[in-house]
């Protein structure tokens, strides 16, 4: 069975960092599936926040986040990161990461993690 | 960039129809048919029941169907069943090679 398990989140000052890990089991987290994080904070709707490719090579941001958090991959390790410094209240969510099917981020989420909670607070 | 535009809630008897609209501008659905749907169960990870529009994965009901025109994306479901109460999201590639989601729509199976 294919899964994704995230892991780093927890509570964190107003400034501070986070680096969140997706691990992937039952599959080869190979270059020919783009990985994304979607984050949903509580009570509301699902928000894309970054994607890369397959490769590793590209990657994408939404603009409020830009600059602040990274993406990255380790295919030899079957893992996904997403680096979050300054972080913000309005960050507080549970990111999920979720795996296309394809090389290209599309958004066509075949597998979805279950989520794990970022709280912003002092 | 805001959210594609959903309605906040539908509802049906079981066995009715409801559609479900999802309206963005040319940029938000660019020039191409990569629109998704998910499907998200209260406390649960969402999954995904269409993607390019119309594809659904294997093991998605066939009384899930999709369709675009123009600037408006749309999910169908027939036949409503108990077991579809959860709440739904568009998703779309845009012109900015950025994945931009509806607001979601909650359904309610009366």
């Amino acid at each position: 069975e294919v899964q994704l398990l995230e892991s780093g989140g927890g509570l964190v000052q107003p400034g501070g960092s986070l680096r969140l890990s997706c691990a992937a089991s039952g599959l080869t987290f190979s270059n020919r599936y783009a990985m994304s994080w979607v984050r949903q904070a509580p009570g509301k709707g699902l928000e894309w926040v970054s994607g890369i490719s397959g490769s590793g090579g590209s990657t994408y941001y939404i603009d409020s986040v830009k600059g602040r958090f990274t993406i990255s991959r380790d295919n030899s390790k079957n893992t996904l990161y997403l680096q979050m410094h300054s972080l913000r209240a309005d960050d507080s969510a549970v990111y999920y990461c979720a795996k296309d099917p394809m090389p290209r981020v599309r958004g066509a989420f075949d597998v979805w993690g279950h989520g794990t909670m970022v709280t912003v607070s002092s | 960039q805001s959210a594609l535009t959903q309605p906040p809630s539908v509802s049906g008897s079981p066995g009715q129809s409801v559609t479900i609209s999802c309206t963005g501008t040319s940029s938000d659905f660019g020039n191409y048919n990569r629109v998704s749907w998910h499907q998200q169960a209260p406390g649960t990870a969402p999954k995904l029941i269409l993607s390019d529009v119309t594809d659904r994965p294997s093991g998605v009901p066939d009384r899930f169907s999709g369709s675009k025109s123009g600037n408006t994306a749309s999910l169908t479901i027939s036949g409503l069943q108990p077991e579809d109460e959860a709440d739904y999201y568009c998703v779309s590639y845009t012109n900015s090679s950025t994945l931009l989601f509806g607001g979601g729509t909650k359904l309610t199976v009366l």
